[in-house]
This record gives C-alpha cells, sequence and structure tokens, in this order.
C-alpha cells in the first residue's frame, strides 16, 4: 500500500525554528506538494519538489531526498499566524496525489 | 478570496434528508475535485471533473452524485447520508488534470453534520 508519515502535532515558540518531516512509501514519485491549512480555511499551496535538494522561500523552506523517501519543511522565524496544519502530498507513477494526515503546528508565545 | 467559493460552509442534516454542496471557481480552471477531509486522516479523493467530464470516481457510496454542470460549478448532492459522513467537505481546481504537478486551488470547505 501506498503511505504518507507525518507527526499528528507540534509544538514551538515564536521566533523559533521548527522542521516539520514527511516520510512517503509509494508506487512512484512524481513530485511533493506541502500545503498549509488554517483552522476552518482552504488548505493553500506552500511549495513543490521534485529534485533532491532545498528550496527556500522566505522564511519556508521545502527538502526533498528521492533515495530516503523523505521531504521536511523548515519554517524559521516562527510567528504566531504560523500555527496551522501542514499537509504533505505525494504525486505518485500514476500521478495520483497521495495525502499525509497533516501535522498540526501549534505555536507558543 | 481564494478564488474557489463553498455554499454553505456549514450544514446540519438528518438521515432522510436532501441537500446539495455548491462549488464555484473564477480561476479559469479545466479540472475540479471534491474531498472529503475527517479528523486527523489524510484528504480522500472522492470526484474528479476534467473539462466538464467526470474522470475519478473512488469508490464514493452512491448516496454522493456529483455534478458539474459547467468548468466553473460543481455540485455535491447528498441523500439518506450516514453519521460517518459528517466531516468536511473541500472542494478544490487545477489548471489541468493528470500529469504534471498539478496545484490545487482549495476552497474552505463546508462542514457536514449528519444526525
Amino acid at each position: 500500500g501506498q503511505n504518507i508519515d507525518q507527526p499528528t502535532e507540534m509544538t514551538a515558540t515564536e521566533g523559533a525554528i521548527v522542521q516539520i518531516n514527511c516520510t512517503y512509501q509509494t508506487s512512484g514519485f512524481n513530485g511533493l506538494f506541502w500545503y498549509q491549512q488554517h483552522a476552518g480555511e482552504a488548505p493553500t499551496f506552500l511549495s513543490y519538489n521534485v529534485l533532491d535538494g532545498l528550496e527556500e522561500k522566505g522564511r519556508f523552506s521545502s527538502f526533498l531526498s528521492r533515495s530516503k523517501g523523505y521531504s521536511y519543511l523548515l519554517l524559521k522565524e516562527l510567528q504566531m499566524k504560523d500555527s496551522a496544519s501542514y499537509l504533505c502530498a505525494v504525486i505518485d507513477s500514476n500521478y495520483q496525489l497521495i495525502w499525509g494526515a497533516g501535522t498540526k503546528l501549534i505555536i507558543k508565545p | 478570496e481564494t478564488g474557489v467559493t463553498q455554499t454553505p460552509r456549514h450544514l446540519v442534516m438528518g438521515m432522510t434528508n436532501k441537500k446539495s454542496l455548491k462549488c464555484e471557481q473564477h480561476l479559469g480552471h479545466n479540472a475540479m475535485y471534491w474531498y472529503k477531509q475527517s479528523a486527523k486522516k489524510p484528504l480522500e479523493l472522492m470526484f474528479v471533473y476534467s473539462l466538464e467530464e467526470r474522470v475519478e470516481n473512488n469508490s464514493v457510496p452512491s448516496r454522493f452524485s456529483p455534478e458539474c454542470p459547467n468548468s466553473s460549478h460543481l455540485f455535491l448532492h447528498l441523500h439518506t447520508l450516514q453519521p460517518e459522513d459528517s466531516a468536511l467537505y473541500l472542494c478544490a481546481s487545477s489548471q489541468d488534470q493528470g500529469a504534471g504537478a498539478n496545484v490545487l486551488t482549495f476552497g474552505a470547505g463546508s462542514r457536514l453534520t449528519v444526525l
């Protein structure tokens, strides 16, 4: 079967750095997405990785290692507004999108 | 404004009711999707429409019936639902569907409670 694993919940402090991990076992790989979802709101696109390495976008960076079936989302200089769920999703060999259950990130002052 | 609008945002219905969820996208996208989101579970893809044709139906019970009258509108008709159908129903759209990295734009969802 296909599986995406993410921690259910993480807590971090305002101003700090947090890394949210995602490991996947899928039939093939055609890319990986990260989405952010604030409570009661729509998920919004954060990043897309298809090649190994780090993609940086402001305070957010996403890393991919295809050989390890592993990605992480790195959030720097955390702000209270970063409290949200972060969803990892992988495109498999059939171009189906396989989703993780999401990681709820709680930011404390 | 996300570009994808869902109504109603909240819906409470009995098991014998019939209701519909509506989704509208203003992005000129060719593909539209219905997802079910339950607490602490991965998003479940229910239906996919590409250019108004249904291209995927992931073994969804017949009590859920989709309709895509044009490329901007998508409906999910609900009838004789079960309490376990209570969830957040998300509509999404993307420029295209199938091969490629199709970024999804989601609506805020319709929170459904079945009593």
